[in-house]
């Protein structure tokens, strides 16, 4: 079965340089998450959209923005990049059928990650 | 403060014995519930999930979770372990303002022959 790819896998800049992360999600899926998880850590929630609009927004730096397409798939823009940025991000998707104020029964589903690092 | 909580940051057991990896949240409301399961270098893949209903839950992989709410529990459990089960586990719960998934800070399961 398709899964939810990710891409680069691997990724590296240098300070100050921006970054594109792409996320393709399982087909039919229209909603998706991104995760960043830095070494050692739990993955921490970024942002996420639904039919192309932000639905959540957690510890996201100004620095970055995301946006989803009319294909459901998502680009994570990271600007401005710090070695602090340096981690594993991750895309994962889900079928929505979002309500607002009640808890979404979303499975999501994770890609392999994009690890970046910053030098 | 919604948090999730996995007091144990490493677990070593021996292949064949068995397993339970201990999640314990602070919610107010109903929580989704979820493990998933990181080998080193990977993407996070879903072991099993609890909503509603059957307190206990069947994973893939021979893995299972009982979810009670008197003790704001989740714990994971595996009866007989295989070396391959050596990865990180992270337990995660569904947050009340959106649909983003509060992940513990994972326990770290080493297997030994």
């Amino acid at each position: 079965a398709a899964g939810v790819i990710q891409s680069p896998r691997h990724l590296i800049k240098e300070k100050r340089e921006t970054a594109t992360l792409k996320c393709y999600p399982i087909p039919r899926h229209d909603t998706v998450y991104w995760y960043q998880q830095g070494p050692g850590q739990d993955p921490q929630f970024l942002i996420s959209f639904y039919e192309k609009m932000q639905s959540d927004k957690g510890s996201i730096p100004d620095r970055f923005s995301a946006q989803q397409f009319s294909d459901y798939h998502s680009e994570l823009n990271m600007s401005s990049l710090e070695l602090g940025d340096s981690a594993l991000y991750f895309c994962a998707s889900s079928l929505g059928g979002i309500t607002v104020g009640k808890l979404a029964k979303n499975i999501q589903y994770f890609g392999a990650g994009t690890r970046l690092s910053v030098l | 403060a919604q948090s999730v909580t996995q007091p144990d940051i490493h677990i070593t057991v021996s292949e064949g014995a068995s397993l339970e990896l201990r999640c314990n949240y602070s919610y107010g409301a109903t929580p989704y519930l979820f493990w998933y399961v990181q080998s080193p270098g990977q993407g996070l893949q879903l072991l099993l999930k609890y909503f509603s209903g059957d307190t206990l839950v069947q994973g893939i992989k021979g893995f299972e979770a009982e979810f009670k709410r008197s003790q704001s529990s989740f714990n994971l459990r595996k009866p007989s372990v295989h070396w391959s089960d050596a990865a990180e586990y992270f337990c995660a719960v569904g947050l009340n303002s959106g649909y983003a998934l509060n992940f513990g800070k994972g326990t770290s399961l080493l297997v030994t022959p």
